[in-house]
């Protein structure tokens, strides 16, 4: 069965501070995962996705995320947070043999204090 | 250009209507979604096509069909709306054999009355 966890469903941090946000997930079968970002009233966008390739994946904005297969996680990161960058974020995973279906974590909503 | 599009973008509407939720995709990609996203945020798929072909279905009152006119069109219809209903639907595309990426729309807000 495939899943995700994301622990934490706030996190606040001060500008200029390391983002982490953490995901670990379930598989059966070798995943795809990924990150997105919902700005208010906005849709999902993509910001990362790892798919068997270099297991550090850069995105856009500055954020990057580590696929690690011992620990079962691909917690995002960001070096230096902005005040854009204010935000839910959700970890996705396909499972290779599920059609396409995502499975979504239940988000984690970024609080950036200036 | 938008990539993924819905219409309309807010939904108000009184328990027991039918209404319709529109979206169009201009990115050449087969397969189309229905997600439902709640107050707290949690997104639900609810159906996939492929090629106008249905492959997810999950567990969703029949009350909502999805038609798939052609691969770059897919509707939801809702019957005899609930209050439950009120959500945020969210469109997305994706290409099945060559990227596993998913494209959403921007969403439509429901509010059922």
């Amino acid at each position: 069965a495939q899943s995700v966890t994301q622990l934490g469903s706030h996190v606040s941090v001060s500008e200029g501070a390391l983002v982490l946000l953490r995901c670990n997930y379930s598989s059966s079968v070798p995943p795809y995962l990924f990150w997105y970002v919902q700005y208010p009233n906005q849709g999902l966008q993509l910001l990362l996705k790892y798919t068997s390739a270099a297991t550090l994946v850069k995105g856009i904005n500055g954020f990057e995320a580590e696929f690690k297969k011992s620990e079962t996680s691909f917690h995002l990161t960001k070096p230096s947070a902005h005040m854009s960058d204010a935000a839910e974020y959700f970890c996705a995973l396909e499972g290779s043999n599920t059609g396409n279906q995502f499975y979504f974590g239940t988000g984690t909503s970024l609080t950036v204090i200036p | 250009d938008t990539a993924v599009s819905q219409t309309p973008k807010y939904l108000v509407t009184q328990m027991g209507n039918d209404k319709s939720i529109k979206c169009e995709q201009n990115l050449g990609h087969d397969t189309m979604y229905w997600y439902k996203q709640d107050s707290k945020k949690f997104l639900k798929i609810m159906f996939s096509y492929n090629n106008k072909e249905l492959i997810i279905n999950e567990t969703v009152p029949n009350r909502f069909s999805p038609k798939s006119p052609d691969k770059a069109h897919l509707n939801l219809h809702i019957n005899s709306l609930e209050l439950g209903d009120s959500a945020v639907y969210f469109c997305a595309s994706s290409h099945r054999t060559q990227a596993p990426e998913q494209f959403f729309g921007p969403g439509t807000r429901l509010t059922v009355l």
